[in-house]
Order: structure tokens, then sequence, then C-alpha cells
């Protein structure tokens, strides 16, 4: 069965420290992964992708991924938290068939930041 | 503001009812997605339009469904409503040759009361 877990619901750090939301997949096929952030009251918002390209992703607002074949991970990093960065974050896995994908979300993870 | 606009922002119905919730993609998007947003659920991918065909189904409910016409806007019919399709709704379009490249909509909350 096709899946992504996100392995923590919340995170918190102290701003300018680093940052590390892990996330796993499980999928028989390759896979497109993506991240995304949803602010509150706000919609989602695309940090960064991987779509069988470079394993090392950058995204926006000084975010990247690396994607781990041998580990099935997918985890989201960024050296330095700013307030700004606290939202939930979805790892998201987009799975492609011969006529038709199918989009699984993760359960997500909020991301607190402490002054 | 990601260029796509989904009306109405808030919805308070009653349970048996039914409400339809409008999308309008960004600008020369022809790709649109649904998705349900709930505390108990997650995140889930309802269904995708590509220019006014259906292309990709998630785990959309019999008692909902949607369309896409011919200026591109998109539609979701939600009817017999439950306490428990109350969620945010959002919709998201993404450009040609893009599809791994959503932007999202601000959302419709729905209560059902």
């Amino acid at each position: 069965a096709q899946s992504v877990t996100q392995l923590d619901s919340h995170v918190s750090v102290s701003e300018g420290t680093p940052v590390l939301l892990r996330c796993n997949y499980s999928s028989s096929y390759s896979p497109s992964l993506f991240w995304y952030v949803q602010h509150p009251n706000k919609g989602l918002q695309l940090l960064l992708k991987y779509t069988s390209a470079a394993t090392l992703v950058k995204g926006i607002n000084g975010f990247e991924a690396e994607f781990k074949k041998s580990e099935t991970s997918f985890h989201l990093t960024k050296p330095s938290a700013h307030m700004s960065d606290a939202a939930e974050y979805f790892c998201v896995v987009r799975l492609m068939y011969s006529s038709a994908s199918k989009i699984i979300f993760g359960s997500g993870t909020r991301l607190s930041i402490r002054p | 503001d990601s260029g796509v606009t989904q009306t109405p922002k808030h919805l308070i119905t009653a349970t048996g009812q039914r409400v339809t919730l409008r999308c309008s993609p960004r600008s020369g998007d022809l790709s649109v997605y649904w998705y349900q947003q709930s505390l108990d659920q997650g995140l889930q991918f309802l269904i995708q339009y590509y220019n006014g065909e259906e292309r990709a189904k998630g785990n959309i409910l019999e008692r909902f469904s949607a369309q896409q016409f011919p200026d591109l806007h998109s539609e979701l019919n939600l009817s017999s409503l439950e306490l428990g399709d109350s969620a945010l709704y959002f919709c998201a379009s993404s450009p040609w040759g893009e599809p791994d490249t959503q932007y999202f909509g601000p959302g419709t909350r729905l209560t059902v009361l």
C-alpha cells in the first residue's frame, strides 16, 4: 500500500536554530514528493518538490529536502528558523499510474518557533 | 495571493441539505483539484479535472460531485450533508505541463449543523 508518514505531529525549535521535519513514504512506484506549508487560516503553499531529478531539492524561504530512496525518506530542513516559519507543514506523495494519479497527504507537522 | 479564488468563504447549513462550492483557477490553468481538510481525516484529495474532463479521483463520496465548465471554473456539489462533512474545502489549479505545481485557493469553510 502506498502511504506517507510524518513522524512528528508537533516540532518546537528556538528562533535561529535548525529545523528538521521528518517524512517517510511507502510506494511501489517512483513517486513525486512535495512539501507544502499552511499558515493559519490560509491555503497551502508549495515549498518544494522532488520529481526524480536532483535528490537534494531547494525550495522557498530557505527550506530544502533530500530524497533518500534507501531510507524512503524526504525530510525537510532549514538551517535557521524564523518566527514566520511557524505553520503546519504537509509532506505529500503523488503516484503516477498509467492513466491516473493518486495524491496522498501526510497528517501534518505543526512547527512552533520559540523567541 | 495565489490567483485561485473560491466562493463562498464560509457556509453554514443543516444536515440533509445540498450546497455548491465554486472555484476559479488561475488565469490559463487548465487543471483544477478539490481537497477536503477536516480535523479527523486530515487533508484528502477528492477529484481533479483537466480542461473540462475528470482526470483523477480520490476519496470522494458518492454524495459529492464536481464539474469543470468551458470557462474552466469548477463547482463542487455536496448533497445529503452530514455533520461529518463539516470541513475546509480547498481548490487548487496547476499550469499546463506542470501538474506537480499546484496553487491553492483560500478555501471554503463548510459547517453543517
